[in-house]
């Protein structure tokens, strides 16, 4: 069964540094997602990316987040300057239609420290 | 904005069957999804309710009300392995507004 693959599954980094997270969405959906999950709280939407391009972001999604789907298989959420509080789980997910079920990959632990 | 209200813990015994609410206030959606998500897991889709109505699957039935702002999630004949966080979502567009999730124990 297809599934949406993440890495790395844990990344620690030191305040100011960038990060780049990686995500391999399932091949055949067009539209792509990140959210995050700060330990013990909801899931939080982030960006929505279809056509190449942003198409709905949140405001957590400020000027230090950026994505990018730099080939056919890869879509990755960067992180220029971490921040104590960007600690988190962060999912990416996929989807065939917009408002079809959303597949989540098993996520990449950040720690800022 | 939009708002989603679940309850934050429920407790069932095995074999039983257990209901988790969800009221919300939007402006508008697509529709109200379910996710279940195990202790440091991925959410993984559950149901989705784009009209009024009950949706089955399996062990796991949906409901929404869009007159009400009201969504419920029923899950029957409950096993150990049920034990995990619920969230209801709205489907605003492209993004899901999830809820701050019921984490569900099933007791022996």
């Amino acid at each position: 069964e297809p599934e949406v693959t993440q890495t790395p599954s844990h990344q620690v980094t030191q305040m100011g540094q960038e990060v780049i997270l990686r995500c391999v969405p399932i091949s055949n959906h067009l539209y792509f997602y990140w959210y995050r999950q700060i330990l013990g709280q909801k899931v939080e939407f982030l960006v929505s990316f279809y056509n190449n391009e942003i198409s709905e972001k949140s405001e957590i999604f400020d000027d230090q987040f950026s994505v990018e789907r730099p080939d056919g298989s890869n879509f990755t959420l960067k992180i220029r300057s971490t921040k104590l509080e960007d600690s988190a789980m962060y999912f990416c997910a996929s989807a065939q239609g917009e408002s079809n079920e959303q597949f989540f990959g098993p996520g990449t632990r950040l720690t800022v420290l | 904005g939009q708002s989603l209200e679940q309850p934050s813990e429920v407790t069932a015994v095995e074999g039983a069957i257990v209901q988790i609410n969800c009221t919300y206030q939007t402006s508008g959606f697509y529709g109200l999804s379910w996710y279940q998500q195990h202790d440091g897991g991925a959410p993984t889709f559950l149901s989705y309710n784009a009209l009024d109505g009950l949706e089955e699957t399996g062990r796991f039935s949906s409901f929404l009300s869009r007159s009400d702002s009201y969504g419920y999630l029923l899950l029957q004949e409950l096993q150990m392995k049920d034990s995990a966080s619920y969230f209801c979502a709205l489907n605003p567009g492209y993004a899901l507004n999830f809820g701050k999730g019921t984490s569900l124990l099933v007791t022996p």
